[in-house]
This record gives structure tokens, C-alpha cells and sequence, in this order.
């Protein structure tokens, strides 16, 4: 089945600054979404992204299907922004999710 | 819209026993997945329901199993619990007939604790 790996695993920013996160997948997929997941584990959708480029406020995201990547943009960040970041890969099986990256955001 | 509920939220249990866990997708969505997260394990896909039949399988033990009603609401079930199945369980539901192009929405999940 499809492997999916991000990175980085931990990341630690000041408030205001931009990071971005990888995911890298080892198949071609047919849907691939990223989630945010809040400290009381709820699983928010962030986006919906299988191909091409999407943003939403101060989050975008980039999916090169061809070269089997993803990339999730935050600029600006802001302390509620911390959590833990999924992406997940769905080819020829169920959803697949990566080990997600633990974003910290520091006031 | 109401989004995905889980019930309970929160649920201890002791080795041995058995356990039920309730989702009720978005209105309208047909497709149900379940899936279990550990610190070690990451999120692991259960089973996937649609149109009350069990559409896709995870690599689980018999233990787990599941269905789901005519009003697209589903349960799964642990038997015989073990110290291992201590968990958040999620449930997820979606729109599309074919499970594989749509946005999955999870609900909050249920965090089970067996001691």
C-alpha cells in the first residue's frame, strides 16, 4: 500500500514567522488531504488537495502529483496554530496517514 | 450542517469486557470509516461502511468489528478488550459513493481507556 511520510517530525516557531510542512507519498493517489488535529484530538480538515495549489487565510497548499509530494504553507503564525499536522494519501486503499508534523508556535 | 458525532466521548473499560462505540456521519453521507490512534501507531484505518456493508478492512484482529444501520449510522465493537486497545477512535464520514475522491470529515472522537 502507499507509504506517507512527513516531515519535519517536531517544529518549534515564533509567532509571526512561516514554516512549511512536507509530506512525501510512494504512490500516485487519488486523494490527498491534510488535517489539523487540536489538543482535544478532533481531526479539522484543512484541505482537500490531490492536485495543484489551494489557499485559505493564511494557509495554503501545493500538491505535485507527478513528483508524488505535498506541501503545507503557514505564514503569519499565531499560537493557536500549534498542534499536530496530518496528511493522508488514498490510492488503491483506505486512507493512509502519515506520522504527522508537532508544530509549536511560541508567543 | 451538523458535523459528525461520537458517543460517549470518553469511556474506561477493564480487560476482558467488550465495548460499543457509536458515530453518526453528516446527514447525507453514506460512507462511515473508522480509525484508531496510538502514540506508537499513528492513525490506523479500521473499516470503512457504506450502504450498510463493509466495504474496506484494516489490518485488525476479529475483536473489531462493525456495521452500519440504514440510516448510515455506525457502531463498531470491541470484544475481550486488552490493554493495547487503549485508544482514541475516529470516526470519519464522507459523500462520495466510490470512497475515494471525497473530503473525509471526522468526528471528535472516543477516547477509550482500558485498564
Amino acid at each position: 500500500g502507499i507509504q506517507v511520510e512527513q516531515s519535519p517530525p517536531d517544529l518549534i516557531l515564533q509567532e509571526g514567522a512561516n514554516s512549511t510542512l512536507r509530506c512525501n507519498f510512494s504512490d500516485s493517489v487519488n486523494n490527498l488531504q491534510w488535517f489539523h488535529q487540536n489538543p482535544w484530538g478532533q481531526l479539522i480538515n484543512l484541505f482537500y488537495i490531490p492536485s495543484g495549489t489551494k489557499q485559505n487565510g493564511r494557509l495554503s497548499a501545493t500538491t505535485v502529483a507527478t513528483e508524488r509530494y505535498s506541501l503545507l504553507y503557514i505564514s503569519s503564525s499565531q499560537t493557536t496554530d500549534s498542534g499536530v499536522y496530518f496528511c493522508a494519501a488514498l490510492g488503491n486503499t483506505p486512507l493512509v496517514f502519515g506520522k504527522g508534523t508537532r508544530l509549536s508556535v511560541i508567543a | 450542517k451538523a458535523g459528525v458525532t461520537q458517543t460517549p466521548r470518553y469511556l474506561i473499560k477493564t480487560r476482558g469486557q467488550q465495548v460499543t462505540l457509536s458515530c453518526s456521519p453528516i446527514s447525507g453521507h453514506r460512507s462511515v470509516s473508522w480509525y484508531q490512534q496510538t502514540p506508537g501507531q499513528g492513525l490506523q484505518f479500521l473499516f470503512e461502511y457504506f450502504s450498510e456493508t463493509q466495504r474496506n478492512k484494516g489490518n485488525f484482529p476479529g475483536r473489531f468489528s462493525g456495521r452500519q444501520f440504514s440510516n448510515s449510522r455506525s457502531e463498531m465493537n470491541v470484544s475481550t478488550l486488552e490493554l493495547g486497545d487503549s485508544a482514541l477512535y475516529l470516526c470519519a464520514s464522507s459523500l462520495d459513493p466510490s470512497g475515494i475522491t471525497d473530503t473525509q470529515y471526522f468526528g471528535p472522537g472516543t477516547r477509550l481507556t482500558v485498564l
